[in-house]
């Protein structure tokens, strides 16, 4: 069964950091390409980044170069570090895979919620 | 970047109606347009890829249209478990984009 598990969401503080992983069960992280997708509490779906099977990485400018995505091929699991939080940080973050040709997101993973709070 | 603007944002539509969503992308993106449901504290589920392509397990009564700018999701007649929230996506170019949503209530 093709499935992806996030974990490594919680509380922290403004300016703290965390890092969030995904492993994927079913396919293979490193040849797919993998993103994060995140939703502030009531809000709409917000993409925030990608990782090619090649290894480029692209971000959203709202986290551009506080956060950074990667992955671990012998551990079949995606990540994300984000550094230099803030309260329009907290979230349900997702990670899911995307089609090659139509950039579609799936699966995805349950999310996990990060609180940016003092 | 490009900007996609649904509407409405929220519907109130009975079991039973015909309903339609538009998407609209800010510049022409062909047949990349993709469309989601979400329910509350779940994560979203892909119904419709490439404009008008029925993801494998989506019952029929899903279906897409369009192309370049202008998209729409079609429900048949709605069924109680459709009540939901539904996006559009462009997966034409970085950064993807989604639309805020439309939120789909009984009435």
């Amino acid at each position: 069964e093709v499935q992806l598990v996030e974990s490594g969401g919680g509380l922290v503080q403004p300016g703290g950091s965390l890092r969030l992983s995904c492993v994927a069960s079913g396919f293979t992280v490193s040849s797919n390409y993998m993103s994060w997708v995140r939703q502030a509490p009531g809000k709409g779906l917000e993409w925030v980044s990608v990782i090619y099977s090649g290894g480029s990485t692209y971000y959203a400018d709202s986290v551009k170069d506080r956060f950074t995505i990667s992955r671990d091929n012998s551990k079949n699991t995606l990540y994300l570090q984000m550094n230099s939080l803030s309260g329009e940080d907290t979230a349900v973050y997702y990670c899911a895979r995307i089609s090659r040709d139509f950039g579609w997101f799936d699966p995805w993973g349950q999310g996990t919620l990060v609180t940016v709070s003092s | 970047d490009i900007q996609m603007t649904q509407s409405p944002s929220s519907l109130s539509a009975s079991v039973g109606d015909r309903v339609t969503i538009t998407c609209r992308a800010s510049q022409s993106i062909s047949r990349y347009l993709n469309w989601y449901q979400q329910k509350p504290g779940k994560a979203p589920k892909l119904l419709i890829y490439a404009a008008s392509s029925l993801q494998s397990g989506v019952p029929s009564r899903f279906s897409g249209s369009g192309s370049g700018t202008d998209f729409t999701l079609t429900i048949s007649s709605l069924q109680p478990e459709d009540f939901a929230t539904y996006y559009c996506q462009q997966g034409y170019s970085i950064p993807y984009s989604f639309g805020l949503g439309t939120k789909l209530e009984i009435k």
